[in-house]
């Protein structure tokens, strides 16, 4: 929503199976945050981007990777070495970071 | 360890005002409190953002005392499609001068008729 762009909205893999979750802005933030959300959950930090190139891991960053090559882009990879990878998924940008957060619809991921 | 709290639920009628409490007492010195609304499976929602004092928009006011470790998100005469989860967001201060934008746990508001 907003300028934000998740795909797929829904998406099934089998227990194993790297995936990667597309996330596109096209609002010229800087900033862009990965957060995951368990149901009747809040949201926990997964990694976030300052700036192109550059990306710190969150809360709980183990299990995934994340790059930025682009200003527009910040796709995220849930490996299989996360224990327990379904959830929703929300990316988020901004212009800073004291700037409001403008969150795409998100993807759920189910893995099985 | 600091955490931002919030209380997990909160039950209102058309019509009344509805305060929404965050504690945050380990807030980072030059970040702002950000106040979120999300509806079931969608991305939340920005609904208002200040330092200090007290912020009014056309939706919501926000009060933030003078230490900042507590902010009061209000809603004015709230109404059915206000039934939703509000999350504050804050960066908190660690060591190392590195802070964290840490969000609270969420509150759950329903509105009934």
């Amino acid at each position: 929503d907003g300028g934000i762009t998740q795909s797929p909205k829904y998406l099934f893999r089998k227990e194993g199976q790297n995936v990667t979750l597309s996330c596109e802005q096209n609002l010229n933030h800087d900033a862009m945050y990965w957060y995951r959300q368990d149901p009747g959950q809040g949201l926990r930090l997964i990694y976030y981007s300052q700036i192109v190139n550059d990306f710190q891991k969150g809360d709980i960053a183990e299990g995934y990777s994340v790059s930025r090559e682009k200003k527009e882009s910040f796709p995220l990879t849930v490996t299989s070495a996360q224990k327990n990878p379904t959830a929703f998924y929300l990316c988020a940008s901004s212009a800073g970071r004291n700037y409001e957060q403008y969150f795409g619809p998100g993807t759920r991921l189910t893995v099985t | 360890l600091a955490k931002t709290t919030q209380p997990i639920s909160m039950d209102s009628y058309e019509g009344q005002e509805v305060n929404i409490t965050c504690s945050h007492n380990n807030i980072a010195t030059n970040d702002y409190i950000t106040w979120y609304q999300q509806f079931p499976s969608q991305g939340p929602r920005f609904i208002i953002q200040g330092y200090k004092t007290k912020v009014t928009n056309e939706v919501a006011s926000l009060f933030i005392p003078a230490d900042r470790k507590s902010s009061t998100l209000s809603l004015p005469r709230v109404s059915l499609s206000d039934t939703a989860v509000y999350y504050c967001l804050v960066g908190e201060a660690l060591s190392g001068g590195y802070n964290k934008l840490i969000f609270g746990a969420g509150t759950r508001l329903a509105v009934h008729p």
